[in-house]
């Protein structure tokens, strides 16, 4: 069985200050972890991804997430927000067989200029 | 690339008619596609997956007679909701798969659609 959990359900921060977006999750497997974007109206956009290559994983826009193996953890971090990354963040497990996405329970993230 | 749209984006209907959603990926073959449903405020939860040309595999608690999932084409997969009820109201999120080299198994996943049932 696997699972996630974000500790946050809400992070406010303000522009051009650091975010952090925490994650812990667990797997029975070697998991694969991904963190996804989702703006109102939109699709999920996939930020990046972790499939046991690098532990330190650099995405899109600025965002980058480590994976610590003896925390179970896979925090999500930006130096910097910007407006734009206002939205809800997914924190998502995956074991190989049958690519099935276990989400963790999201986070709203809020930028006050 | 790697788009997915779905069809319609909101829908209202009355409790207890069906409920058709498409959902397509429009520049690649996706040999398997998914069902989530988000709650407001809430997390996405896999409802089902389907392979082209072979029936869906439902989650536990997800009633098959009720949600019904046709996979008949490598770009289309439809959910149809029947004799929906208000509870079944929700976000209907689809995601595409494709196993070909260079996709590297992400599911690009679809806008979504709103149902309300009234």
């Amino acid at each position: 069985a696997q699972s996630v959990t974000q500790l946050d359900s809400h992070v406010s921060v303000s522009e051009g200050t650091p975010v952090l977006l925490r994650c812990n999750y667990s797997s029975s497997y070697s998991p694969s972890l991904f963190w996804y974007v989702q703006h109102p109206n939109k699709g999920l956009q996939l930020l990046l991804k972790y499939t046991s290559a690098a532990t330190l994983v650099k995405g899109i826009n600025g965002f980058e997430a480590e994976f610590k193996k003896s925390e179970t953890s896979f925090h999500l971090t930006k130096p910097s927000a910007h407006m734009s990354d206002a939205a809800e963040y997914f924190c998502v497990v995956s074991v190989a067989a049958g690519n099935k996405l276990t989400f963790g329970g999201g986070t709203r993230v809020l930028v006050k200029p | 690339g790697a788009v997915v749209s779905q069809h319609p984006s909101r829908v209202i209907c009355k409790s207890g008619t069906s409920v058709k959603i498409e959902c397509r990926s429009l520049d690649f073959q996706a040999t398997t596609m998914f069902w989530y449903r988000q709650f407001p405020k809430q997390s996405l939860m896999l409802m089902a997956t389907s392979n082209e040309g072979s029936k869906a595999t439902y989650e536990q608690g997800v009633e098959k007679d009720k949600f019904l999932i046709n996979h008949a084409s490598l770009t289309l997969s439809t959910l149809t909701v029947t004799s929906a009820h208000p509870e079944d109201s929700s976000f209907y999120i689809c995601s595409a798969l494709s196993a070909l080299p260079g996709f590297n198994n992400e599911q690009f996943f679809g806008p979504g659609t709103r149902l309300t049932v009234l």
